[in-house]
């Protein structure tokens, strides 16, 4: 069964230091979701490609937090420099096509990220 | 952005049932979601409901009534591995999804 694809599991850095996760959605999928999820909460949508191109970045902290999806398959999400506070599960979501014929977001494993 | 209210916690015990509550305030409205997260795993896709009414699957069910903001997810001849937190979405008019915060479901013997 396809899955989406993420790396590492678990990271943990120092605040001021730069991190950077990996998602490979569900082949064939074109829309791409970035969330972050701060225990005890739900997730929080960072950042959503259609696509190599974002349709929706507006929760993102741009002074610190970047994301790219250069070929419109894989993606990077990177924290430069980290904080405390993004101390979280990331996590990766993948749908076939765009926001309005979706049904269910696929999710990967995520990444738990500790901030020292 | 939305606003969605869900209980934090329930306990029940193995084989009873289980209603989970979830209200919401949307801009526009295209669809409520349930997903179910185990600690420490991924969100995995329970339910989906756009029309008023009950749609049921398995031991689990969901309702949704537009006009009232309300939602539930009904889970049935609970087993211990339905342990988890279990997720209300709402996608508003912009086709945008929100998530609350969670419910933890603990099921005892």
């Amino acid at each position: 069964e396809a899955e989406v694809a993420q790396s590492p599991r678990y990271k943990i850095t120092e605040k001021s230091q730069a991190v950077a996760f990996w998602c490979d959605p569900i082949s064939g999928h074109a829309t791409l979701y970035w969330y972050r999820q701060i225990l005890g909460q739900g997730p929080e949508l960072l950042v959503q490609f259609q696509d190599e191109s974002v349709v929706d970045d507006s929760q993102l902290p741009k002074d610190r937090f970047s994301a790219e999806r250069l070929k419109g398959v894989d993606s990077t999400l990177k924290i430069q420099p980290a904080e405390l506070g993004d101390s979280a599960m990331y996590l990766c979501a993948s749908t076939p096509g765009g926001q309005s014929s979706y049904n269910e977001q696929f999710f990967g494993p995520g990444t738990r990220l500790t901030v020292l | 952005g939305q606003n969605i209210d869900q209980p934090t916690e329930m306990t029940a015990t193995e084989g009873a049932i289980v209603q989970i509550n979830c209200t919401y305030q949307t801009s526009g409205f295209n669809g409520l979601f349930w997903y179910q997260q185990h600690a420490g795993e991924a969100p995995t896709f329970l339910s989906y409901n756009v029309l008023d009414g009950l749609e049921e699957k398995g031991r689990f069910s969901s309702f949704l009534s537009r006009s009232k903001g309300y939602s539930y997810l009904l889970l049935k001849e609970l087993q211990m591995k339905d342990s988890a937190s279990y997720l209300c979405a709402v996608r508003d008019g912009d086709y945008k999804l929100s998530f609350g915060a969670g419910t933890t479901v603990t099921v005892r013997a």
